[in-house]
């Protein structure tokens, strides 16, 4: 067990809908990353947030939008889903924000119908 | 630009030892990592390596790091059932700390 922890653990929803994924870090991590892996396009990062301001931003749809709260939750929100959208979208928290331990959760596994 | 290639697939009997290679093409690279998932779970940080270092060894895990050639190698001794799973090499460049995965190896252990 990482210590970080995602909810849900499946999701199924239908096209054109919005979902929002959750997630909290160890506990002392100050970072919050998100990563999508899909079978055609791998694990690819997404997004990072490093005590609540976003930190680094990377191949995220604009259909995408993600935040960190101040008792260092994240969310990850996913809107106008498209079938495409369907993947495992995983957590990982660090204690820092430099290259550094990255620990991943559970994922939750989108379907989109 | 960051580019990390794995071989898709290694078979390796119970016992004997498995090396999973990787390469990359940044030469910025800070840290490379060595990560496992299992069916149905996340990925398990196995261990990683500072690009300044060669080689490292916990346990039945040893990495070697070839900087010159950009290639990380993951060997695993007396490979068991239980370390049948997809492992990811990652690697983070310069101060940023996202990770940029491999493709991933399959390793089956065979009886």
């Amino acid at each position: 067990d990482s210590g970080v922890t995602q909810t849900p653990k499946h999701l199924i929803t239908a096209t054109g809908q919005r979902v929002t994924l959750r997630c909290s870090p160890r506990s002392g991590d100050l970072s919050v990353y998100w990563y999508q892996q899909s079978l055609d396009q791998g694990l690819q990062f997404l997004i990072q947030y490093y005590n609540g301001e976003e930190r680094a931003k990377g191949n995220i749809l604009e259909r995408f939008s993600a935040q960190q709260f101040p008792d260092l939750h994240s969310e990850l929100n996913l809107s106008s889903l498209e079938l495409g959208d369907s993947a495992l979208y995983f957590c990982a928290s660090s204690v820092g924000d430099r290259p550094y331990e990255q620990y991943f959760g559970p994922g939750t596994r989108l379907t989109v119908t | 630009g960051e580019d990390v290639e794995q071989s898709l697939f290694l078979s390796v009997r119970e016992g004997d030892s498995s090396v999973i290679n990787c390469t990359y093409t940044d030469s910025s690279s800070t840290y490379l990592y060595w990560y496992k998932q299992e069916p149905g779970a996340g990925l398990q940080l196995l261990t990683y390596i500072f690009s300044n270092m060669d080689m490292k060894q916990d346990q039945r895990l040893t990495v070697l790091l070839n900087k010159k050639d950009k290639h990380l190698s993951l060997r695993i001794a007396d490979t068991q059932t239980g370390d049948s799973a997809i492992y990811f090499c990652a690697e983070t460049t310069g101060t940023a700390s996202k990770l940029t995965f491999g493709t991933g190896t399959r390793l089956q252990v065979t009886l």
